[in-house]
């Protein structure tokens, strides 16, 4: 399974586009990379999922360059309720096995 | 919309007791995983269930079984508890079947678990 690393802790404004990028050098071919937000005391979101090049959808963005071992989670203008902990997943799931590992994820704190 | 529903939310145990988390997945999805969070950390992987079967299993010991019924809800048992049972316990519910990259994990809100 690939092992995933990312920044422990961001901060930043309101209003400011934030990136947060995970490694995963050993993603194996058929790894898809998700991203997942989580509020205390909540089950974790997901935010968006993309195989290579460049994703996006109502809320965020996923730019994975071309030997996908690492990839960018980008939200533009980021508030205060987007303070939360991001989780960057590599793997797949399939009824005959597969799991998500998760990481340590990254603690992002927006102030006002 | 019918996401993924855990129960209890909360419950406090003592050590040594037996516990037991219910689990109902998303409507449509046939496969549900465990996972437990202790606080400050990122969901560990318990086991995955698929037509009733656990098909895949994390670092846990035999401490920890679970169950999938015909109506694809799960239940997750954790026997002779410790305190560091103590966690938020995740279930997260998917479509299994056959082999697909793209599938995502639901998550329900979670059961905290408080071992004294």
């Amino acid at each position: 399974l690939a092992k995933t690393t990312q920044p422990i802790s961001m901060d930043s404004y309101e209003g400011q586009e934030v990136n947060i990028t995970c490694s995963h050098n050993n993603i194996a071919t058929n790894d898809y990379i998700t991203w997942y937000q989580q509020f205390p005391s909540q089950g974790p979101r997901f935010i968006i999922q993309g195989y290579k090049t460049k994703v996006t959808n109502e809320v965020a963005s996923l730019f994975i360059p071309a030997d996908r071992k690492s990839s960018t989670l980008s939200l533009p203008r980021v508030s205060l309720s987007d303070t939360a902990v991001y989780y960057c997943l590599v793997g797949v799931i399939y009824n005959q096995g597969g799991k998500l590992i998760f990481g340590q994820g990254t603690e992002l704190s927006v102030k006002p | 919309d019918a996401g993924v529903t855990q129960s209890p939310t909360h419950l406090i145990k003592t050590r040594g007791q037996q516990v037991t988390l219910r689990c109902s997945p998303k409507s449509g999805h046939d496969t549900v995983s465990w996972y437990q969070q202790a606080l400050g950390q990122g969901p560990q992987f318990i086991f995955q269930y698929y037509e009733e079967e656990e098909r895949q299993r994390g670092n846990f010991p035999d401490r920890f079984s679970g169950h999938q019924f015909p109506n694809y809800s799960s239940e997750l048992n954790v026997n002779a508890l410790l305190l560091g049972d103590s966690a938020l316990y995740l279930c997260a519910s998917s479509l299994g079947g056959q082999y697909s990259g793209a599938n995502v994990l639901t998550f329900g809100a979670g059961s905290r678990l408080t071992v004294l």
